[in-house]
């Protein structure tokens, strides 16, 4: 069975630059899984960032951006600030969603 | 204005069933595909099941036998039946409807917990 993996902790400081990625146990991450992206702060329901690889939501800032890097699909926060602090978790549809693990993001 | 409500969580004993609702307005809910995710406690997200707008329907392993989403046109609102639950199965639950291009989850309900305890 394929798994999802995310970097389980990221670090960044205010106004600093930080890339999350999303890769599979065995294969390469492309378009076709069509990745998305949501953050999640505790207590809340997630909150979708970007779809389709690179597509924001509506009403999401454009310092976050999504790309294919390499063999991975990556979520790119530049200008962090304080309240970027949550847990993020890209999804790959696989013939079914299949979530990453999630990466606890720490702006400090 | 698309809004989800969930509601139905509650605390059940192993071996028990539950129903959730998820009330939609602002869309229909029959032309969208509609997924139910998961949340363990102190977890990640976990994919639970997707109802597309022809009426298939799909599950996670986890589930799959003792799960079943449904829907009600007539009051726009999503399903999940949940039986034989299991301790591991605690969890806060959350509606969602799917996005409009690709496959990803565009709009989130608030969740309800289920707690599955003797």
């Amino acid at each position: 069975q394929t798994v999802v993996t995310q970097e389980p902790s990221f670090s960044v400081s205010p106004g600093g630059t930080v890339t999350l990625t999303c890769g599979l146990s065995s294969g390469s991450v492309s378009t076709s899984y069509y990745p998305s992206w949501y953050q999640q702060t505790p207590g809340q329901a997630p909150r979708t960032l970007i779809y389709s690889t690179n597509t924001r939501s509506s009403g999401v800032p454009d310092r976050f951006s999504g790309s294919i890097l390499g063999n991975k699909a990556a979520l790119t926060i530049t200008g962090a600030q304080a309240d970027d602090e949550s847990d993020y978790y890209c999804v790959l549809y696989m013939g079914s969603p299949v979530f990453g693990g999630g990466t606890k993001l720490t702006v400090l | 204005e698309v809004q989800l409500v969930e509601s139905g969580g509650g605390l059940v004993q192993p071996g028990g069933s539950l129903r959730l609702s998820c009330a939609a307005s602002g869309f229909t809910v029959s032309s969208n595909y509609m997924s139910w995710v998961r949340q363990a406690p102190g977890k990640g997200l976990e994919w639970v099941s997707v109802i597309y707008s022809g009426g298939s329907t799909y599950y996670a392993d986890s589930v799959k036998g003792r799960f079943t989403i449904s829907r009600d046109n007539s009051k726009n609102t999503l399903y999940l039946q949940m039986n034989s639950l299991r301790r591991e199965d605690t969890a806060v639950y959350y509606c969602a409807r799917g996005g409009s291009s690709g496959w990803y989850f565009g709009y989130w309900g608030q969740g309800t917990l289920v707690t599955v305890s003797s």
